[in-house]
């Protein structure tokens, strides 16, 4: 079945770090990749999405791209701030149109 | 767009008592999923609808676990008998057909049982 394997946390920066979350996944065919973010007190909320190999999706200064050949989806930000601090979730969707997301256990990011 | 609301935002109950939850997806989404987040552990997959129809449940989704999705709108989440294992926060999400899944959350039911 389909899994996601991401990097335990919590992970501890100073503002304006480089950012690396690593995500790996295990799924037949062509799934698509996400990363969800949760700031405390509140719900999930999509961070960015790549649909095929190759693609690089990004959002506020976030980026990832979507790697087949070693079947991963790394998160990346060039330079942290405080307001980033979060719980990140990597996810899957299988390539049928009705599949469901399949999660990671999550990171937590904490700036200082 | 109010986004993805979910009603109560938190319960308390006692163990053996029955809870219901309301989920009100975003207005022209067909898709509505249920999923279940413990902590320190990423949600998991409950069951989903597309329109009024249950497509698809987890095997997490035991008999004391129904869902409901009458006319295709909002959607009720029934627990029976509950447990203390049970305890968790419920989310709620939905999606368009052809939105390549992209699914959008609401902020979630967070269930204490004693």
């Amino acid at each position: 079945g389909n899994s996601v394997t991401q990097m335990e946390g919590p992970v501890t920066l100073s503002e304006e770090a480089f950012l690396t979350i690593n995500c790996t996944y295990t799924a037949t065919g062509y799934p698509s990749l996400f990363w969800y973010v949760q700031y405390p007190g509140e719900g999930l909320q999509l961070l960015l999405k790549a649909t095929k190999a190759d693609d690089k999706g990004s959002n506020k200064g976030f980026e990832a791209t979507y790697r087949k050949e070693t079947t991963s989806f790394h998160l990346e930000k060039g330079s942290v701030q405080v307001s980033d601090s979060a719980v990140y979730f990597c996810a899957l969707s299988g390539d049928s149109g009705y599949s469901t997301l399949t999660f990671g256990k999550g990171t937590m990011l904490l700036v200082s | 767009d109010t986004g993805v609301s979910q009603d109560p935002r938190h319960k308390i109950t006692k163990r053996g008592q029955n809870v219901t939850f309301r989920c009100d997806p975003i207005s022209e989404h067909n898709r509505l999923y249920w999923y279940r987040q413990t902590l320190g552990q990423g949600p998991e997959f409950l069951t989903y609808f597309q329109n009024e129809a249950q497509l698809e449940k987890s095997r997490l989704l035991s008999d004391r676990f129904s869902a409901e999705r009458p006319k295709g709108s909002f959607s009720t989440l029934e627990i029976q008998r509950t447990e203390q294992g049970d305890s968790a926060m419920y989310l709620c999400a939905s999606s368009l057909r052809l939105a390549d899944n992209e699914q959008f959350f609401g902020p979630g039911t967070r269930l204490t049982v004693l």
